[in-house]
C-alpha cells in the first residue's frame, strides 16, 4: 500500500516562531489531507489540499502532487498550536480509505 | 447533530468480554469509517461505509471485529472475546462525499 511518512517527528518551538512540517508520500493521491489532533485527542481537519496552495488564517498548506509531497506551514506559533499533526492520503488507484503518516508531535513553548 | 459523536468516551473491559462502540455520524453524511489509534501512533483504517454498505472491511484485524450501518446512519464496532491487544482508541469519521474527514472525540478501550 501506499507508504506516508511525516519529518521532523519532533518539533520543540518558542511562542511566536514559523514552522514547517512535511509529508512525503510513496505514490500519486487524489486526497491529501491535513489534521491537528490536540491534547484532548480530538482531530482537527486542517485542510483538504490534493494538489496547490491553500491559506487559513496563520496556517497554510502547498502539495506537489507531481513530486508527492506537502508542506504545512504555522506562523506566529501559540501554545493552542501544540498537539500532533497528521498528513493523510488516498492513493489514486485503490479503495476508499485514508492512509495517515507517521505524524509530527509540535509542542509550543510559552 | 453538529459533529460526530462517539459512545461511550471510554470503555474498560475484561479480556474475554465483548464490547459495542457507538457512532453517530453528521447528519446526511453519507461515508462511514472506522479507525484504531494506538498510543503514539497513527490512525489505522478499519473499515468503511458508503450509507448502509460496507464497501472494505480489509482493515479489520479479525474475525472478532464486526461493523455494522444497518440504516445509513448510526453505526457500530462490535469487538467480541476482547483481547489486551485490542486496547486503543477508537475513532469514527464521516464525509459528505469525496472530501473532508470529520472525526469524533473517539472511545478508548481498555482491556484488562
Amino acid at each position: 500500500g501506499i507508504q506516508v511518512e511525516q519529518s521532523p517527528p519532533d518539533l520543540i518551538l518558542q511562542e511566536g516562531a514559523n514552522s514547517t512540517l512535511r509529508c512525503n508520500f510513496s505514490d500519486s493521491v487524489n486526497n491529501l489531507q491535513w489534521f491537528h489532533q490536540n491534547p484532548w485527542g480530538q482531530l482537527i481537519n486542517l485542510f483538504y489540499i490534493p494538489s496547490g496552495t491553500k491559506q487559513n488564517g496563520r496556517l497554510s498548506a502547498t502539495t506537489v502532487a507531481t513530486e508527492r509531497y506537502s508542506l504545512l506551514y504555522i506562523s506566529s506559533s501559540q501554545t493552542t498550536d501544540s498537539g500532533v499533526y497528521f498528513c493523510a492520503v488516498r492513493a489514486n488507484f485503490g479503495n476508499e480509505k485514508l492512509t495517515f503518516g507517521t505524524g509530527t508531535r509540535l509542542t509550543i513553548i510559552p | 447533530g453538529a459533529g460526530v459523536s462517539q459512545s461511550p468516551r471510554y470503555k474498560v473491559a475484561k479480556r474475554g468480554q465483548d464490547v459495542a462502540l457507538r457512532c453517530d455520524p453528521i447528519s446526511g453524511h453519507v461515508s462511514l469509517f472506522w479507525y484504531q489509534q494506538a498510543l503514539g501512533q497513527g490512525p489505522e483504517f478499519l473499515t468503511y461505509f458508503q450509507n448502509e454498505a460496507q464497501l472494505d472491511k480489509s482493515g479489520l484485524p479479525s474475525d472478532r471485529f464486526f461493523a455494522e450501518r444497518p440504516e445509513g446512519s448510526v453505526s457500530t464496532l462490535k469487538i467480541q472475546r476482547t483481547q489486551q491487544e485490542d486496547s486503543a482508541v477508537y475513532l469514527c469519521a464521516s464525509s459528505p462525499g469525496w472530501e473532508k474527514l470529520f472525526f469524533g472525540s473517539g472511545t478508548q478501550l481498555s482491556v484488562l
